[in-house]
């Protein structure tokens, strides 16, 4: 069965400076992986997702992860982060053969300070 | 744009109280989900429907029941509300297995 989990329930960074939410996952079939964001009371929204080919995935703000199919991790990552980068990060999976049911990590919250 | 509405963003309910919260979506999405949220276990698939009349629990459907009539919409219902049952419930959607859309969710407090 499949499972994620994320490393750091919190991550308090300065402004600017770089960042990794970790996750990793276990599965015996092949994935699609996915990172979602949440910023405060709002629903979830997906941030990047991995489906095939490049292991290395970006979003338009910055973000990026790689598939690392070795250490079934999914590690998200930024340079530099910003104050409005402060938010709830979930990594999640879903296994090819799973139908439509993705499985959450419980979150890493990410807290940016000026 | 795509939209996923939920009935309230915040709702207190007494014990054994019979609750219904709704979810629309405007996206024509063929499956829909609902989730609940708690602080340090993410989110939790209570049900989710692939079609329309059509139902599969999840990992904790226990205390829950849900409805799907049209395709738009997909309702939560408690039967007899209970305190374990507060929480954050966040409503989904998808067409593929790529990417669900997710309403603001409903803060339900169980007194």
């Amino acid at each position: 069965a499949q499972s994620v989990t994320q490393l750091d329930s919190q991550v308090p960074v300065f402004e600017e400076a770089p960042v990794e939410l970790r996750c990793n996952y276990s599965s015996s079939v092949s994935v699609y992986l996915f990172w979602y964001v949440q910023y405060p009371n709002q629903g979830l929204q997906l941030l990047l997702k991995y489906l095939s080919g490049s292991t290395l995935v970006k979003s338009i703000n910055g973000f990026e992860a790689e598939f690392n199919k070795s250490q079934t991790s999914f590690h998200l990552r930024k340079p530099s982060v910003h104050i409005s980068d402060t938010a709830e990060y979930f990594c999640a999976v879903s296994e090819e053969t799973g139908g439509f049911k993705t499985i959450f990590g419980a979150g890493t919250r990410l807290f940016v300070k000026a | 744009d795509v939209k996923v509405t939920q009935s309230s963003r915040y709702l207190v309910k007494r014990t054994g109280e019979k609750v219904f919260l709704e979810c629309v979506q405007d996206m024509d999405h063929e499956n829909m989900f609902w989730y609940r949220q708690d602080p340090g276990l993410g989110l939790r698939l209570i049900y989710f429907s692939y079609d329309v009349k059509m139902k599969e629990k999840g990992d904790i459907p226990e205390g829950y029941s849900v409805s799907r009539e049209k395709k738009e919409r997909f309702s939560l219902i408690l039967e007899s509300a209970s305190t374990n049952q507060t929480s954050m419930y966040l409503c989904a959607s998808s067409r593929t297995l790529y990417e669900q859309y997710f309403g603001p969710g409903t803060r339900l407090t169980v007194t």
